[in-house]
């Protein structure tokens, strides 16, 4: 079955400082990989996705994930983070080709940036 | 704006109560899904409609029942409600094109609390 872990469940950082979320799934096929973020109060947003191609993908709001497919890992950084980027960030895969188009979501890594 | 759009967005239930969470989107999407987020455990999957017609269970569809009323409306239905069922909802959509599955874009999300 597949599964995503993520194992940084709570973050804290400084405005400014560089950031790298962990994101490891478990699946023996072809995959596309997501991340979403949740600002407070609010729905689940696309970051990035991933489908095939380079391997590090560029999003909005200056992210870039990471696919490193011998590590089964797609790692979001960003440089230099602000204020707004306060949120929750979820992880999730889908099997490539999946009849059922189901995501897989990971626990989440609440990320908090202070001023 | 175009999107999945959620009603209600709060509702407070006693046990033993009935309820349904509607669910439309108008992006001409063939999947639809409901979610629901508990602090802790990411985003949990209780039913899908991958096509109009269908639907099937998720990981957590105990308790609850759903409609796909047609290609635009997917439906939760709480039949007796239970306290642990307290929990935010999300209904969310998605195409396919190809073998790819197409991000998955998401309603504001139903609070809804059980005494």
């Amino acid at each position: 079955a597949q599964s995503v872990s993520q194992h940084n469940h709570h973050v804290i950082l400084s405005e400014a400082a560089s950031l790298e979320l962990g994101c490891n799934y478990s699946y023996g096929g072809t995959v596309n990989l997501f991340w979403y973020v949740q600002y407070p109060g609010q729905h689940l947003q696309l970051l990035l996705k991933y489908f095939s191609g380079d391997p590090l993908v560029k999003g909005i709001k200056g992210f870039e994930a990471e696919f490193i497919k011998s590590k089964f890992s797609f790692n979001l950084r960003k440089p230099s983070v602000q204020w707004s980027d306060t949120a929750e960030y979820f992880c999730a895969v889908i099997a490539y080709g999946g009849a059922t188009n189901k995501l897989i979501f990971g626990t989440g890594t609440l990320l908090a940036v202070q001023p | 704006n175009a999107g999945v759009t959620q009603t209600p967005k709060f509702q407070v239930l006693k046990t033993g109560q009935s309820m349904t969470l509607q669910c439309a989107q108008d992006m001409n999407h063939n999947s639809m899904y409901w979610y629901r987020q508990d602090p802790g455990m990411g985003l949990r999957l209780i039913y899908y409609s991958a096509s109009e017609g269908t639907t099937d269970k998720g990981e957590v569809p105990n308790g609850y029942n759903v409609s796909r009323l047609n290609k635009r409306e997917f439906s939760l239905r709480l039949e007796s409600a239970a306290p642990s069922q307290t929990s935010v909802y999300f209904c969310a959509s998605s195409e396919r094109t190809g073998y790819s599955n197409q991000p998955q874009h998401f309603g504001d999300g139903t609070r809804l609390s059980i005494l």
